[in-house]
């Protein structure tokens, strides 16, 4: 089944700098990538996600970016602000896996001043 | 509002003593998931339901119960809890499971402790 690997678990930046998460799965059909940022003491939420026949996404500050073949998939955070500060899941998902999201473990991001 | 609503929100109980946690979603949602969060873990799946009376096993399923009589709730059963069912549990629903660019709303989170 598939398995979703996420690095770093922690991460520190400088505020206004960048940031980066990265995930990788092992089934190569899974089709669909979300991302979720869970600040502390609230529920999960999506924040972004790509299709697997997307290379790149972009949302204001943030972006996702996918490579097939490597099977892996990032998350960026330019120019961080304070808010930035939370925990981020990636998690993917297949018809192999009957569409259920399979999670990494997440990484705690944290903004200094 | 839209929203996905858990109760409790914090239970402290004592191991062996039935409980259930229930959710419910006022969206129409076809899809709903159980998962619990656990420091350095992630959040593991453990039971969704595709649809009413459609209920399947997901990662950890050991030691809990649900069921989907109605569209709108699904509810979470301990039999008889133990110390290792101590976690913080959320519940999702979604329009359907995992589909590209379907989101996933999820409860406040039910923080669980068993003595």
């Amino acid at each position: 089944g598939e398995n979703v690997e996420q690095h770093p678990s922690t991460l520190s930046v400088q505020e206004g700098d960048s940031a980066v998460i990265k995930c990788t799965y092992s089934d190569s059909a899974s089709n669909y990538f979300p991302w979720y940022k869970q600040e502390l003491g609230k529920r999960p939420q999506l924040i972004i996600d790509i299709r697997s026949n997307v290379g790149e996404k972009k949302d204001q500050r943030i972006a996702v970016t996918l490579n097939k073949t490597a099977k892996h998939f990032s998350l960026h955070i330019t120019e961080t602000q304070p808010e930035d500060s939370a925990v981020y899941f990636c998690a993917a998902s297949s018809t192999d896996s009957n569409y259920q999201l399979i999670w990494g473990a997440g990484t705690k991001l944290i903004i200094k001043p | 509002e839209a929203q996905v609503t858990q109760n409790p929100r914090y239970l402290i109980t004592v191991t062996g003593k039935k409980l259930t946690v229930t959710c419910s979603q006022n969206m129409n949602h076809e899809y709903m998931s159980w998962y619990r969060q656990d420091p350095g873990l992630g959040l593991r799946q453990i039971y969704y339901s595709m649809n009413v009376e459609v209920t399947d096993k997901g990662d950890v399923p050991e030691g809990y119960k649900v069921s989907r009589k109605e569209k709108r709730n699904f509810p979470l059963i301990l039999e008889s809890p133990s110390p290792n069912q101590t976690s913080l549990y959320f519940c999702a629903s979604s329009l359907f499971p995992g589909l590209a660019g379907v989101e996933q709303f999820f409860g406040p989170g039910t923080r669980l402790t068993v003595l």
